[in-house]
């Protein structure tokens, strides 16, 4: 079975200053791993994945994520916030044997971005 | 490409009633997927499809819950009947080669069960 962890349901920053959004995960396959961004009302829209090959994944907005296999994390970085950003992030895992099991959604970060 | 089209955007409906939603894949994507997103139990698949073949519904709540896949271009999901429970967003996405692979999502169905 896998899972996947969002660490913070909530995640305040000021504009300017950097954001982490926290991912973890557990899969007994190698994983894929993607992270999703939904803004009010919206459907999600991919931000980037991770498919085995470089570790450190840029996608779009300026947002970035390392995939450190030791830790079994996926944290979502970006080094200025920016209003546009706040919005619900998902972290999504899936294994290669695809499937409904296969296919794991986290919980979802909210985050809040101050003037 | 217009993206994943769902209709309809909102709809409210009383208790027992029967609820069709409707989905467009993008064109070309030969998978289509199924979800569910509430406060309580956040996003959760609930089947997809593969070239218009359920592969996996194992994510259907219950048998009040039914999806088909006509043709490539069409998918609906039906309640029938409706309880207040499953009030929630529904969202249909679709892939393009995989069940693994970037995952292009409609902007969702808000039901609301009176």
């Amino acid at each position: 079975a896998q899972s996947v962890t969002q660490l913070d349901s909530h995640v305040s920053v000021s504009e300017g200053t950097p954001v982490l959004l926290r991912c973890n995960y557990s899969s007994s396959y190698s994983p894929s791993l993607f992270w999703y961004v939904q803004h009010p009302n919206k459907g999600l829209q991919l931000l980037l994945k991770y498919t085995s090959a470089a570790t450190l994944v840029k996608g779009i907005n300026g947002f970035e994520a390392e995939f450190k296999k030791s830790e079994t994390s996926f944290h979502l970085t970006k080094p200025s916030a920016h209003m546009s950003d706040a919005a619900e992030y998902f972290c999504v895992v899936i294994h290669s044997g695809g499937g409904a099991d296969g296919l794991t959604f986290g919980k979802g970060t909210h985050l809040i971005i101050q003037p | 490409d217009a993206g994943v089209i769902q209709s309809p955007r909102h709809e409210v409906t009383e208790m027992g009633q029967e609820v069709t939603l409707r989905c467009k894949p993008i064109s070309g994507h030969d998978y289509l997927f199924w979800y569910r997103q509430t406060m309580m139990r956040g996003l959760e698949l609930l089947i997809y499809f593969n070239n218009n073949v359920p592969i996996d519904d194992s994510g259907m709540p219950e048998d009040r819950f039914s999806a088909k896949m006509p043709n490539a271009s069409f998918s609906t999901l039906k309640i029938q009947p409706s309880e207040p429970r499953d009030s929630a967003v529904y969202f249909c996405a679709s892939s393009p080669d995989s069940s693994t692979d970037t995952q292009y999502f409609g902007p969702g169905t808000r039901l609301t069960v009176l």
